[in-house]
């Protein structure tokens, strides 16, 4: 099992563009969430999906918004990118189970830059 | 809203040293605290958590609610502790994490 996985690990854009970024989890894992890590900070949760769901949201513009497919990966999508949007975007896995936590599963990232 | 606090963004210790990485957060219920650790070219992972009360590697770290509190702690460090560590909180239920800005632990050999 290669863990999680994303893809690309790197992508350069300009302003205005839009862009797809993708991550496959683990194996057996059903939930995917989103981070967007700025240089020197800690990740930021931009939203996580379930079934396919939006099912939480952390404080991120309309401009950013994912998908869940049937097999469980995921995409996070971003939309007329700003400079500011350059960072390292994670994504993590983790089996769904109740109300508790599940350990979540990063993978490497895809780092972004706007240009 | 829940806060995550990490004081310090570099900590150089000697080996053989003891280590106390600073985690402070902020939110009104009985949140489920963590550590996460990410090493030179590795990915983030789960280093532990508070409800299960393990050490892992040498690492403890206790939840202080009081002093909403949850420092990291190991009597003797190593070099191979030398990594980038972040302090994190779940607020309960689904996985809404909220992550601290992290702290670079430096074990000078």
């Amino acid at each position: 099992d290669a863990g999680v996985t994303q893809s690309p690990t790197h992508l350069i854009k300009t302003r205005g563009q839009q862009v797809t970024l993708r991550c496959s989890p683990k194996s057996g894992h059903d939930t995917v969430s989103w981070y967007q890590q700025a240089l020197g900070q800690g990740p930021q949760f931009i939203f996580q999906y379930y079934e396919e769901e939006e099912r939480q949201r952390g404080n991120f513009p309309d401009r950013f918004s994912g998908h869940q497919f049937p097999n469980y990966s995921s995409e996070l999508n971003v939309n007329a990118l700003l400079l500011g949007d350059s960072a390292l975007y994670l994504c993590a896995s983790s089996q769904q189970g109740g109300s508790s936590y599940n350990e979540q599963f990063f993978g490497p990232g895809t780092r972004l830059t706007v240009l | 809203a829940q806060r995550v606090t990490q004081p310090e963004k570099l900590l150089s210790v000697f080996k053989g040293a003891p280590v106390e990485l600073k985690c402070n957060y902020s939110y009104s219920g009985s949140p489920e605290l963590f550590w996460y650790v990410q090493y030179s070219r590795q990915r983030l992972q789960l280093l532990l958590r508070h409800i299960s009360r393990e050490s892992i590697k040498g690492f403890t770290a206790d939840l202080n609610k009081g002093e909403t509190s949850f420092h990291l702690k190991k009597p003797f460090a190593q070099e191979e502790d030398s990594a980038m560590y972040y302090c994190a909180l779940n607020p309960g239920g689904y996985q809404k994490v909220t992550f601290g800005t992290g702290t670079k632990l430096q074990v000078i050999p």
